[in-house]
């Protein structure tokens, strides 16, 4: 159990355009979803928290308007890349936790984000 | 301030036992992860320590010590494919994931 999958798992786009990454917990309820950001070789930058039906809490230097997340749903958040340039490709990750505020996170398999 | 410490680079031979350690100081604890990355991928889960002890599954164990603020990660029969990255990550009172840097771990046979 506790799957958490992350769709798509690569993509590549000009700059300028937007980018949705969508993340599901597959067989259970997420009450928390977390967004990290990890460039090459560097440790996980955690870029947000979003609870379901309310709005995400961003991380210190990470721009709310660029990076759009949406957590409609206890099984679904997504994040927009808006209006994406070349310094915003990195390998994207979400993880998810249950029900229990101490649970460890699962996470997705995650995104890498090309832009060109 | 929150820190977490661990190694930036540990390298091991393969069929040896290799210890990881963390050392933390955050505001509040409500347990400490260990994660395992391999290269190009996502975390995956391998303890949760929230007691003092040890905890011990298969090859893999960990540590902790509430009152030091220390914990470690001990694998043992190393294999090529442990090489990754494992990360630290400590529970704080606000029920924040803190993380630490990680430590790459090099296996060679």
């Amino acid at each position: 159990g506790a799957v958490v999958s992350q769709h798509p798992s690569w993509v590549i786009c000009k700059s300028g355009t937007s980018v949705k990454i969508e993340c599901r917990s597959l067989d259970f309820q997420a009450t928390t979803m977390f967004w990290y950001r990890q460039f090459p070789k560097q440790s996980l930058m955690l870029m947000a928290t979003s609870n379901e039906g309310s709005k995400a809490t961003y991380e210190q230097g990470v721009e709310k308007d660029k990076f759009l997340i949406n957590h409609a749903s206890l099984t679904l958040s997504t994040l927009t890349v808006t209006s994406a340039h070349p310094e915003d490709s990195s390998f994207y990750i979400c993880s998810a936790r249950g029900l229990r505020e101490v649970g460890e996170q699962f996470f997705g398999p995650g995104t890498r984000l090309t832009v060109l | 301030g929150q820190n977490i410490d661990q190694p930036t680079e540990m390298t091991a031979t393969e069929g040896a036992i290799v210890q990881i350690n963390c050392t933390y100081q955050t505001s509040g604890f409500n347990g400490l992860f260990w994660y395992q990355q391999h290269a190009g991928e996502a975390p995956t889960f391998l303890s949760y320590n929230v007691l003092d002890g040890l905890e011990e599954k298969g090859r893999f164990s960990s540590f902790l010590s509430r009152s030091k603020g220390y914990s470690y990660l001990l694998l043992k029969e190393l294999q090529m494919k442990d090489s990754a990255s494992y990360l630290c990550a400590v529970t704080d009172s606000n029920y924040q994931l803190i993380w630490g840097a990680g430590t790459k771990l090099i296996i060679k046979p």
